[in-house]
């Protein structure tokens, strides 16, 4: 059964540095999603794209953040500068149409 | 914008038993409500959904009831069994093909003792 998968499972970075999260979504989804999670929090929307674009983002995707696909087959969410409040779960998530289905998630850890 | 309240936050049942965990939502032009179970460590897995032209959905032991009027939804599991003891979120969205960002609750963890 396809299923979305994501690299690294986790990631630890010092406060001010740049981290990629990687996304390899299922192969005939056109929408791709990321979400993110504090630890015993609920699941929150960062952005949304479609055909090479943002179609939505939430406020916490601000100017540090951003998504790409590069070649086709990964996207990628870039967070630069990052804050001791990045420290989450972030999960990639896919769909065709209606139903998102979600990655295993990357813990990443802000030191 | 949209908001999702869940209820209730921990649900212990004895196995066999049924359990029921209820959302609401805010915004009547959300349509698409899906439900995930979400193990320790793992990403959200969706169980089960329902969209607003459907009152009741069943797959199994699981079933989704929606009341469009009252602006809730619930998830009933029946014949709880262990394996069941996950972390449930509902979520809800605005069902405009694949734009659709999804609002989760803040979900409902259930504990099924053998």
């Amino acid at each position: 059964e396809p299923e979305v998968t994501q690299t690294p499972s986790h990631q630890v970075t010092q406060m001010g540095q740049e981290v990629i999260l990687r996304c390899v979504p299922i192969s005939n989804h056109l929408y791709f999603y990321w979400y993110r999670q504090i630890l015993g929090q609920k699941v929150e929307f960062l952005v949304s794209f479609y055909n090479n674009e943002i179609s939505e983002k939430s406020e916490i995707f601000d100017d540090r953040f951003s998504v790409e696909r590069p070649d086709g087959s990964n996207f990628t969410l870039k967070i630069r500068s990052t804050k001791l409040e990045d420290s989450a779960m972030y999960f990639c998530a896919s769909t065709a149409s209606y139903e998102q289905y979600f990655g295993p998630g990357t813990r990443l850890t802000v030191t | 914008g949209e908001n999702v309240e869940q209820h209730p936050s921990t649900l212990s049942v004895q196995e066999g038993d049924s359990a029921v965990i209820k959302c609401t939502y805010s915004d009547s032009a959300s349509n698409y409500f899906p439900w995930y179970k979400q193990e320790l460590g793992k990403g959200p897995q969706l169980i089960i959904d329902i969209r607003s032209n459907v009152g009741e959905k069943k797959d199994q032991r699981i079933a989704v009831t929606l009341n469009k009027t009252a602006k809730h939804f619930s998830l009933h599991i029946t014949e709880t069994q262990p394996e069941d003891s996950a972390v449930y979120f509902c979520a809800a969205s605005k069902e405009n093909t694949g734009f659709q960002k999804l609002v989760f609750g803040t979900g409902t963890r259930l504990l099924v003792s053998p």
